[in-house]
């Protein structure tokens, strides 16, 4: 079975600092990556996504991933981060083969103070 | 254009009393996602719809939870009855036919947020 793990459960950081967050899954095949952003009292919104290609997915807000394949890793970053980036992130997998449903972490809560 | 609808919003039932929740997808998406998201965890999923038919029901609680999409369009979680356990936040996503691409993205709604006393 899938599984997809973030390191991190919570993570602190004063605005302007550099953000990394970690994620690793666990599957052989070829797959699908994906962070999605939950801000407080909203719905979950897809941050960025990697299909194939380049591994080095620019999304929304600033927010880039790089897709390591040796390292079954799909790590998220930022370079600066500013106060409302405040919200929980989730990487999520699918295998690559028709609508397969996504297999979420556990979620990484980011606080950035001002 | 209109995102994923659910409703209600919140819910606060005693254990053993039945609740239902309800979604309206995108227009035009095919399939249907129902997920639950624990305090503190990713969202898992429980079951998954193309038009009316249950494709992964796999884990469903069958006992009891079930769900229908009877028109291929609106869906409704139903759990009977309700314990303790079942608190979380009820999701629902969408995404249009996998047919037309090798994979579409999922949207989802803002939830149903159960509390079981």
């Amino acid at each position: 079975a899938q599984s997809v793990s973030q390191h991190n459960h919570h993570v602190i950081l004063s605005e302007a600092a550099s953000l990394e967050l970690g994620c690793n899954y666990s599957y052989g095949g070829t797959v699908n990556l994906f962070w999605y952003v939950q801000y407080p009292g909203q719905h979950l919104q897809l941050l960025l996504k990697y299909f194939s290609g380049d591994p080095l997915v620019k999304g929304i807000k600033g927010f880039e991933a790089e897709f390591i394949k040796s390292k079954f890793s799909f790590n998220l970053r930022k370079p600066s981060v500013q106060w409302s980036d405040t919200a929980e992130y989730f990487c999520a997998v699918t295998r690559n083969s028709g609508n397969t449903p996504l297999v979420f972490g556990k979620g990484t809560r980011l606080s950035v103070i001002a | 254009e209109a995102g994923v609808v659910q409703s209600p919003r919140y819910k606060i039932i005693e254990k053993k009393q039945p609740v239902a929740f309800w979604c309206n997808p995108i227009s035009g998406h095919n399939t249907l996602y129902w997920y639950l998201q624990n305090l503190g965890q990713g969202p898992e999923l429980l079951i998954r719809y193309e038009n009316e038919e249950a494709v992964d029901d796999s884990q469903l609680p069958k006992d009891r939870f079930s769900a229908e999409r009877l028109k291929g369009v609106d869906s409704t979680l139903k759990i009977q009855p309700a314990e303790l356990g079942d608190s979380a936040v009820y999701l629902c996503a969408s995404s249009l036919d996998h047919r037309l691409a090798p994979y579409n993205e999922q949207f989802f709604g803002p939830g149903t947020r159960l509390t079981v006393l």
